[in-house]
C-alpha cells in the first residue's frame, strides 16, 4: 500500500534551518508529484510547494519563494523540504502529500504522518 | 489567490444526522475542488476530488456536489468516527488554497 513516512520532530532556534524528509513506498516514486503543506498550531492548512520527482521540477507558493527548497533523491524514494531563516511563525506541523499523475498532479490522495517543527529560543 | 470560505466554522450534530458543509470559492474553479477530513493530532485524509468523486476506499456516506463557486460536502448518516474537522481545497490555480475548516462536534 502507498505510504509516505516523514522524519521526526525538530526543535530549532530562530534563524536556523530545518530539513524534513518524506519517504515514499508502495508505488513508483517518480510517478507522482509530492506536495508540502503546513499547519500552524490550531490553524488551517497552507500549501507550500510541489516537486515532480521524475524531472526534479518544482513550484513554490510565492510566500515561500526564497525560504523553502524542495528536492528529491530518487535512489531512496525520498523527498526533502528545506526551510531557512526560521521564525516562531514557522512553528507548525509539516506534511508531505502525494499528488496524482499528469493532469491530476495537484490532487492529493495520500499524506505523510506529519513532522512537528518547533522554533524556540 | 483564490479564497475559499467554508460555513459553518463549526457545528454540533448527533449520531445518525445528515450533515452538510458549504464551501465557496472567490472565483470560478469549475469542479477543481477536493475535501479532506482531519482528526485531532492526525494527518488529513483525502475524501473527495473533482467536487464529487470519492477517493478509493472512502465510504459512500460521503458525497460532494457543486461547480463554479459553490460546493457542498454531505455526510448522510453521521457516525462516531466522522466527528472531525473538514477542509475544502481548490486546485484550479496556484497557489493551492484551503478553506478555514468546519469542525463537526458531537451534540
Amino acid at each position: 500500500q502507498v505510504q509516505l513516512v516523514q522524519s521526526g520532530a525538530e526543535v530549532k532556534k530562530p534563524g536556523a534551518s530545518v530539513t524534513v524528509s518524506c519517504k515514499g513506498s508502495g508505488y513508483i516514486f517518480t510517478g507522482n508529484y509530492i506536495h508540502w503543506v503546513r499547519q500552524a498550531p490550531g490553524q488551517g492548512l497552507e500549501w507550500m510547494a510541489w516537486i515532480n520527482p521524475n524531472s526534479g521540477g518544482t513550484l513554490y507558493a510565492q510566500k515561500f519563494q526564497g525560504s523553502v527548497t524542495v528536492t528529491r533523491d530518487t535512489s531512496s524514494s525520498t523527498a526533502y523540504m528545506d526551510l531557512r531563516g526560521l521564525t516562531s511563525d514557522d512553528t507548525a506541523v509539516y506534511y508531505c502529500a502525494r499528488g496524482g499523475v499528469g493532469a491530476t498532479a495537484w490532487i492529493f490522495d495520500s499524506w505523510g504522518q506529519g513532522t512537528l517543527v518547533t522554533v524556540s529560543s | 489567490d483564490i479564497q475559499m470560505t467554508q460555513s459553518p466554522s463549526s457545528l454540533s450534530a448527533s449520531v445518525g444526522d445528515r450533515v452538510t458543509i458549504t464551501c465557496r470559492a472567490s472565483q470560478d474553479i469549475s469542479i477543481d475542488l477536493a475535501w479532506f477530513q482531519q482528526k485531532p493530532g492526525k494527518a488529513p485524509k483525502s475524501l473527495i476530488y473533482g467536487a464529487s468523486r470519492l477517493q478509493s476506499g472512502v465510504p459512500s456516506k460521503f458525497s460532494g456536489s457543486g461547480s463554479g463557486t459553490d460546493f457542498t460536502l454531505t455526510i448522510s448518516s453521521l457516525q462516531p468516527e466522522d466527528f472531525a474537522t473538514y477542509y475544502c481545497q481548490q486546485y484550479k490555480s496556484y497557489p493551492l488554497t484551503f478553506g478555514g475548516g468546519t469542525k463537526v462536534e458531537i451534540k
